[in-house]
């Protein structure tokens, strides 16, 4: 069956633009995370969504940054004002139910390049 | 603050060896450990899923083991092959549903 599917693959912005990034979860998965992967820090989170619960949104490095699920499915992570340290890779997972027990699976990521 | 640590950062070795990938983490209340592997470019595998309740898990070629009380745990390969070559990443659960990631050992397998 299908994976986690994100899209564009590759964005270029200009500092100071807007940027949306999407995620497709694997069909059927209620948990969802974003996380981000930058040169010197690793891969770290960024939000969780679990079924209708409110988002864990802990790992949100500013308000600048903002994330929606729409219908428990699809959702998309927005970036305002976008900096160049925004510049990564932003990978989204899924996984069957929130529990800690459940393997996470990874899309491919969005590069995102903020010039 | 779970924080977690991989050693080394990078290896190469020929085709056949035997290795060991080593992850330590700092909060022996980890939840599960999960190893992952990453391709250049691409998106994170999930390789093996060791639950706190378990000391280890084998798939293939593949075993890993889990210590909590040492705070540690460790990827072998047998007989390595050069599509092995990736950067593998280990990360844990505790408190939170999210996983914390080790920084990664990017492994060359010769031929």
């Amino acid at each position: 069956g299908a994976g986690v599917s994100q899209s564009p693959s590759n964005k270029v912005t200009e500092k100071g633009k807007d940027v949306e990034l999407r995620c497709d979860p694997i069909s059927g998965h209620t948990a969802l995370y974003w996380y981000r992967q930058s040169l010197g820090q690793g891969l770290e989170f960024l939000i969780y969504f679990q079924g209708n619960s409110a988002p864990d949104k802990s790992g949100l490095p500013s308000d600048r940054f903002s994330a929606e699920r729409t219908g428990g499915s699809v959702s998309t992570l927005t970036i305002q004002r976008t900096q160049q340290e925004d510049s990564a890779v932003y990978l989204c997972a899924s996984s069957i139910a929130g529990g800690r027990e459940n393997i996470q699976y990874f899309g491919a990521g969005t590069r995102l390049s903020v010039l | 603050k779970q924080e977690v640590t991989q050693i080394p950062a990078a290896l190469s070795v020929p085709e056949g060896e035997n290795l060991v990938l080593n992850c330590s983490f700092t909060d022996s209340a980890i939840y599960n450990l999960q190893w992952f592997r990453q391709d250049p470019g691409k998106g994170l595998t999930s390789l093996l899923l060791i639950q706190s309740s378990q000391r280890e898990q084998t798939s293939g070629r593949l075993n890993a083991s889990l210590d909590k009380s040492s705070g540690r745990s460790t990827l072998y390969i047998a007989a390595s092959q050069p599509g092995d070559s990736a950067t593998y990443l280990c990360a844990g659960h505790t408190g939170r549903r999210a996983l914390t990631f080790g920084s990664g050992t990017r492994l060359q397998v010769q031929p």
